[in-house]
């Protein structure tokens, strides 16, 4: 399996533009996760999906982030509009089974995202 | 709140210098601490699941051990490659299922 996989993986835009992320997760995960990473915060939960249904979404800074799963193996994360403190690196994760105890999530290489 | 606190932020090893890293938590109710592994431009990278107080497991040179409040991550004579950024994460009974509160990590140094 080719892993959790992230488009782009770099992304430089401008302030009040819209920016669209993508994750394809592995194959027969059902749980699918959307984090932040920053030096002053670290790695923080946004959203996550089980079966492509939002389950919490409760990390989601405000209402110019927002999720969509339309299948299982695939997901998007948009901001609109975007503002330089969204700059961060943005990870996908994914995991089966019920994605709770014990279970492992496997990462992405993340989205690098600056906005100028 | 739970909360999720690694000591130090920093630690630069000499090869063969063997040290530990904390990783200590606040939390309503554990379910489990994870351990990962962050490379420089890289995803996070699973090591360890620890469920109960007095577990320990153990990977290459790696061990990782937890009690009611903390968890250790023992390193025993380590190599350059075990330079990297070491995550703690905590999964919670009180939380979304499956959401993990991540501590801000270690950044492990280790010279040749």
């Amino acid at each position: 399996d080719a892993g959790v996989i992230q488009s782009p993986r770099h992304e430089v835009t401008e302030m009040g533009q819209e920016v669209t992320l993508r994750c394809k997760p592995i194959s027969g995960h059902d749980y699918l996760f959307w984090y932040r990473q920053t030096m002053m915060r670290g790695l923080e939960l946004l959203i996550y999906f089980n079966n492509n249904v939002p389950i919490d979404d409760s990390g989601m800074p405000e209402d110019r982030f927002s999720a969509k799963m339309p299948n299982a193996s695939f997901s998007t994360l948009k901001i609109q509009p975007s503002e330089p403190r969204d700059s961060a690196v943005y990870f996908c994760a994914s995991t089966q089974r019920s994605g709770s105890f014990g279970s492992e999530q496997f990462f992405g290489p993340g989205t690098r995202l600056t906005v100028l | 709140e739970d909360q999720v606190t690694q000591s130090p932020e920093a630690l630069r090893l000499q090869e063969g210098e063997s040290s530990s890293l904390n990783c200590s938590y606040t939390v309503s109710g554990l379910r489990g601490l994870f351990w990962y592994r962050q490379d420089p431009g890289k995803g996070p990278e699973f090591l360890f699941t620890l469920y109960s107080a007095g577990e320990e497991k153990e990977k290459e040179r790696l061990k990782a051990t937890l009690t009611k409040k903390e968890s250790f991550l023992h390193i025993t004579a380590p190599k350059p490659e075990d330079s990297a950024t070491y995550l703690c994460a905590v999964q919670t009974y009180g939380g979304s299922q499956g959401n993990l509160i991540f501590g801000k990590g270690t950044k492990l140094s280790v010279k040749p």
